[in-house]
């Protein structure tokens, strides 16, 4: 079965709180991306990575990292979680050039 | 960079008549073009897919056409359903390259 899995799903910080997103996929795909989902606003990808600590900032990076040790795993770090930073997060990942992004199911962040 | 533009926020139809939704894009890549779906609280998830220049692509009643002398990929159903209630992005890969950029999203309110 084809899976993104992200956890948490639902998440509350306090600001200035580190954040830590993890999410997995079991389909051995090479490239994973985090979306961030505000309403108006799209999704707007944060980061790509290519491979194995192969990473690279996407439209809107400022704030955040990025952490990809195994093929299957890519993480999001909020390093001092900030009020703006409140969003869903989507995690997806990709076979390869024109194939189908398959999403996890988001994890909503709230920081307080 | 790449760009999509998908110009209504907000579509409210009556079942049963038909839909278009709008989505330009702009890239100096040969493109591949998606439209994804998104129920309230899930994932999103590909609806259809085309990097074929005049071919009608379809899949669950929707169809488009990809028309890369007007660079456009808009998305129609002749007879909309309550369940087509959602939020659609129309997204954008281009050739060569690995992100995927999508638009700010539709979202299509059907009622009774």
């Amino acid at each position: 079965d084809m899976k993104v899995t992200q956890m948490p799903r639902y998440l509350i910080k306090r600001m200035g709180e580190n954040v830590l997103l993890e999410c997995g996929q079991d389909m051995s795909h090479e490239t994973m991306y985090w979306y961030r989902q505000d309403p108006g606003l799209g999704l707007q990808l944060i980061y790509i990575s290519y491979d194995v600590d192969s990473n690279s900032e996407g439209d809107i990076p400022k704030g955040y990292r990025v952490s990809r040790k195994k093929r299957e795993h890519f993480s999001l770090i909020l390093d001092s979680a900030k009020t703006n930073q409140t969003s869903v997060y989507f995690c997806a990942s990709s076979a390869g050039q024109g194939t189908e992004v398959f999403f996890g199911k988001g994890t909503r962040l709230t920081v307080v | 960079g790449d760009s999509v533009t998908q110009t209504e926020g907000l579509v409210t139809l009556t079942k049963g008549l038909p839909v278009m939704l709008n989505c330009t894009y702009q890239t100096t890549y040969s493109p591949f073009l998606f439209w994804y779906v998104q129920h309230l609280n899930e994932a999103p998830k590909l609806l259809l897919k085309s990097s074929t220049d005049n071919k009608r692509t379809e899949h669950q009643g929707f169809y488009a056409t990809l028309h890369k002398s007007s660079s456009s990929f808009h998305l129609q159903k002749s007879s909309v359903q309550l369940s087509d209630s959602a939020l659609y992005f129309c997204a954008l890969r281009g050739t060569g390259g690995y992100k995927v950029v999508f638009g700010s999203g539709t979202r299509l309110l059907v009622s009774p």
